[in-house]
């Protein structure tokens, strides 16, 4: 299996643009997870899917960010208008059950 | 709710020194406990498990006891390579299909 597939590796924009980012889970799985990671604030969980239904969102800083899954081998993370202090790294994470998780390698957001 | 702490790092040691990273959680069940570890530029991957008290899990030289008395799963390593250098992070998972708490994070630097 491939693992999980993030894209883009990395993403430089500017304060205001549109950002999405891409996630293809391991093929099975039945959940999906979006987190963020920065030096202040360590690991955080923005959103998790199960059976591409959003379970639990409160960890989505606030409503510029949006995260879909339309099916079970897709999902998006999307912030709008972006931010300097969006930048971090986002990774993407899936489990058959929660009990292990399988990381993608991250997306590197800078936001100038 | 759920809680995960670890001790503060940064952790350095000198090859072939023994390793043990102390962590500790909250919980109001009976959880799984994982450490994950993130080498550099890279996700997060299952390093060890396990899901009930007084189980042990072992990876790669790597082991934690889930000792309920105490609610610690503290990692040990006989002797590091500078190969184990990364980020070790603790982490809970309450019910099959509960997300996955993680703690901060302890960053081991292992030093020829």
């Amino acid at each position: 299996d491939a693992g999980v597939i993030q894209s883009p590796r990395h993403e430089v924009t500017e304060m205001g643009q549109e950002v999405t980012l891409r996630c293809k889970p391991i093929s099975g799985h039945n959940s999906l997870f979006w987190y963020r990671q920065t030096m202040m604030r360590g690991l955080e969980l923005l959103i998790y899917f199960n059976n591409n239904v959003p379970i639990d969102d409160s960890g989505m800083p606030e409503d510029r960010f949006s995260a879909k899954m339309p099916n079970a081998s897709f999902s998006t993370l999307k912030i709008q208008p972006s931010e300097p202090r969006d930048s971090a790294v986002y990774f993407c994470a899936s489990s058959l059950t929660t009990d292990t998780q399988y990381f993608g390698p991250g997306t590197r957001l800078t936001v100038l | 709710g759920n809680s995960v702490t670890q001790m503060e790092g940064p952790v350095t040691l000198s090859e072939e020194a023994f390793l043990t990273i102390n962590c500790t959680y909250t919980a109001t069940g009976y959880p799984s406990l994982f450490w994950y570890v993130q080498y550099p530029g890279e996700g997060l991957q299952l390093l060890l498990k396990a899901t009930k008290a007084d189980d042990k899990g072992s990876n790669k030289g790597f082991e934690a006891t889930y000792r309920k008395e105490t609610t610690s799963f503290h990692l040990e390593k006989g002797s590091v390579q500078v190969s184990d250098s990364a980020v070790y992070f603790c982490a809970l998972s309450e019910t099959s299909y509960d997300k996955v708490i993680f703690g901060p994070g302890t960053s081991l630097s292992v030093i020829p």
